[in-house]
Formats: C-alpha cells, structure tokens, sequence
C-alpha cells in the first residue's frame, strides 16, 4: 500500500514570495490534515478537511494560506505572501476516518526556508 | 487548556538497555485515545502504540509498552532493549473529542552504542 506522498520535499523562497506545497493522501482515506512544525516543537494543525469539506481551520493564518482538496482525494497547501516565520516542515497526513480511534498515516513532509 | 507535557527534552541511553519517555497530559474528557509516534530524522512520523483511555490493560507492542495511568493523567513509554534504529524524536499526543490530536513537544532519544 502506497503511503501519504508529498511535494516538494524542500523548498526555499524569499519572504513576500507565494509557495504551494502538494499532498496525495492513502487511497481510499477521508480525513486529510495539515500540520506546521517548526523546529523543536510537536505539529500544529493547520486545517482538516473530511472528503472534500473543511472539518477545522480554525488554526488557519487565512490572511495568508489557503488549502483545497478538490473531488476529496489530492490536497494543496499555498502560503501566499510568505514570511520569515513561516519557515517550517509542513506535514500532511490522512487516516480512514476522523474519529478517535484511527491512526493518522503522515507523509514525508516538506521544508520550507524563508530567506 | 488542553495540554500535552513531554518533561524531556532528551533522553540517551546504551544499546541493547531499556528507557523511559514521560508524558503527562491535562483533560477534563473521560474517554479518549494517547498515541505515541515516533519521527526518525527522515522526518516521516510513524505511529509507534496506542492506548484507549477506557482500557485498563496497558497497551504493548513488541519492545514497546506503556504505563498508562489514568487519575495521574501519565502515559509514560518504555522501550526494552534499545536499538539504534530507535533514535529519533518521540511525540506523545492525545485525541480529543473533536478528533484533534493534541502534540507534546517532543523527546529526543539518542542511542548509545
């Protein structure tokens, strides 16, 4: 079974400057998640979407980030203008369902450096 | 506030020995679920052993356990004979009724030779 794929792995852009950052959940799972983590620190989560909807963005700097799952399988995550403290691995992951129980599986992860 | 503690921000220990990670969390909820994963410096985070709140039965799986205490609000884990492969940042989390993991900010474990 193919895991959670996502790109870029690393990218560095200058502040001001738009990124987008893309996530392939496992086949077959709802729930999609979005979390920052900067260096030394436990993920914080971004947004949840169950299938196609926003479970929860309430973490959400939507001044500046933006997310869609579009036909609830694909997910892209765009930072648009960048700032310096955005510099962070950006992780998605995805598990069957939403509920207590099920694992979340996590990708790779993307580094993002603001210069 | 919902908070996860991990008082440790690193741990070492000799190969082939057995070691401890603390967790300790703050909720008012009576039933959910802990997690432990782990986060090699590949980065991709691994679900290492979970613990269902109404299960008095401490989880284990293979060279890992938990001690699992309930009124204290502790989910320690111990790791028998430690390999190399073992070292990584270890995150302790805990889902709330929202199915919202909440994050502690990591134990760094380094593996003696």
């Amino acid at each position: 079974e193919a895991g959670v794929a996502q790109s870029p792995r690393y990218k560095i852009i200058e502040k001001r400057q738009s990124v987008a950052f893309w996530c392939n959940p496992i086949s077959g799972h709802a729930t999609l998640y979005w979390y920052q983590q900067i260096l030394g620190q436990g993920p914080k989560l971004l947004i949840q979407f169950q299938n196609n909807g926003v479970v929860d963005d309430s973490q959400l700097p939507k001044d500046r980030f933006s997310a869609e799952r579009l036909k609830g399988v694909d997910s892209t995550l765009k930072i648009q203008p960048a700032k310096l403290e955005d510099s962070a691995v950006y992780l998605c992951a995805s598990s069957p369902g939403q509920y207590s129980y099920n694992e979340q599986f996590f990708g790779p992860g993307t580094r993002l450096t603001v210069l | 506030a919902q908070t996860v503690t991990q008082s440790q921000p690193e741990m070492s220990v000799q190969e082939a020995e057995t070691v401890t990670l603390s967790c300790t969390y703050d909720t008012s909820e009576s039933d959910y679920y802990l997690f432990w994963y782990k986060q090699p410096p590949s980065r991709q985070m691994i679900l290492v052993i979970r613990q269902e709140a109404y299960k008095q039965q401490n989880a284990t799986e293979n060279r890992f356990s938990v001690n699992f205490q309930k009124a204290a609000k502790s989910f320690s884990l111990k790791i028998s004979d430690s390999q190399l492969g073992d070292a990584a940042m270890y995150f302790c989390a805990w889902k709330d009724s929202n199915y919202q993991l909440i994050w502690g900010a990591g134990t760094k474990l380094i593996i003696k030779p």
